[in-house]
C-alpha cells in the first residue's frame, strides 16, 4: 500500500460526458502528479502540483482539468469524452517539488475509466 | 517521442534464473528511476541511480547506469515466479521536472 488513494476504482459511462477522478496523496506529500496509461500510449506523464499551484504540464489535453485543492487533494476533470479516453488514470505524489530534486513518486491504485 | 525505451519487450524465464532488462534514453538526466507494475496495478518505485554513480544494489536487484552510452540495465537476480510484472525505466530530463516512462519490459517468471 503507497498511501496514495484514488476514488473511484472504475468508471463506466458515455461519449460526450464528463467525470471526475479523486487522489488523496501520502500524508506530508506536496506535489500530486497525474497519468494516463493506455495501451497504444503507454504511461503519459499529464499535469503536476505542487501545493496547490500548477508545477508542470506534460500532454494533458485542453478537455481536461486539474486542481490541487488546500487540503493537498487533486482532482482529474475530464470532459466530452472520447472513447479514446478509455484508460487507467493513475495518480502519484511525492514530498518534494519533482524528479529534478530526485524525489520518488508514490503510485495510487489507478481508476479504470471505459467510454461507451 | 518517449524519452526511454525498455528492451526487450517481453521477457519469460524460469524461476531461479537472472532476468536483465534494458534502458536506453536520449537527454541529459539527473537520475534514472526503474519501477514495476503489477498487471493493472499502479506502479512501485524499484530503485533510483543518480546520474553521478555507475552501480546501485538493492536486495536482488542491481542496476547500471551508463551516462556515456545514454543506457542503463535491471538485474534481478534467483528470480521468483511473484517478480513476474511489467518494468518501467523513468528519467526526469534536466530540462523538465516531469518522469518520461519507456514502454517497460514485460517480465513473466515461471515456476
Amino acid at each position: 500500500d503507497s498511501g496514495v488513494t484514488q476514488t473511484p476504482k472504475h468508471l463506466i459511462t458515455a461519449t460526450g460526458q464528463r467525470v471526475t477522478l479523486r487522489c488523496s496523496p501520502r500524508s506530508g506529500d506536496l506535489s500530486v502528479y497525474w497519468y494516463q496509461q493506455s495501451l497504444d500510449q503507454g504511461l503519459q506523464f499529464l499535469i503536476q502540483y505542487y501545493n496547490g499551484e500548477e508545477r508542470a504540464k506534460g500532454n494533458i489535453l485542453e478537455r481536461f482539468s486539474a486542481q490541487q485543492f488546500p487540503d493537498l487533494h487533486s482532482e482529474l476533470n475530464l470532459s466530452s469524452l472520447e472513447l479514446g479516453d478509455s484508460a487507467l488514470y493513475f495518480c502519484a505524489s511525492s514530498a518534494g517539488q519533482g524528479p529534478i530534486s530526485t524525489d520518488t513518486q508514490y503510485f495510487g491504485p489507478g481508476t479504470r475509466l471505459t467510454v461507451l | 517521442s518517449q524519452q526511454g525505451e525498455e528492451d526487450p519487450q517481453a521477457l519469460s524465464i524460469q524461476e531461479g534464473e537472472n532476468a536483465t532488462m534494458n534502458c536506453s534514453y536520449k537527454t541529459s538526466i539527473n537520475n534514472l528511476q526503474w519501477y514495476r507494475q503489477n498487471s493493472g496495478r499502479g506502479l512501485v518505485h524499484l530503485i533510483l541511480i543518480r546520474s553521478n554513480e555507475r552501480e546501485k544494489h538493492s536486495g536482488r536487484l542491481r542496476v547500471t547506469l551508463d551516462t556515456s552510452k545514454k543506457s542503463s540495465s535491471l538485474l534481478i537476480t534467483a528470480s521468483r515466479a511473484a517478480d513476474t510484472a511489467s518494468y518501467f525505466c523513468a528519467t526526469p530530463p534536466r530540462s523538465a521536472r516531469q518522469l518520461t516512462f519507456g514502454s517497460g519490459t514485460q517480465l513473466t517468471v515461471l515456476p
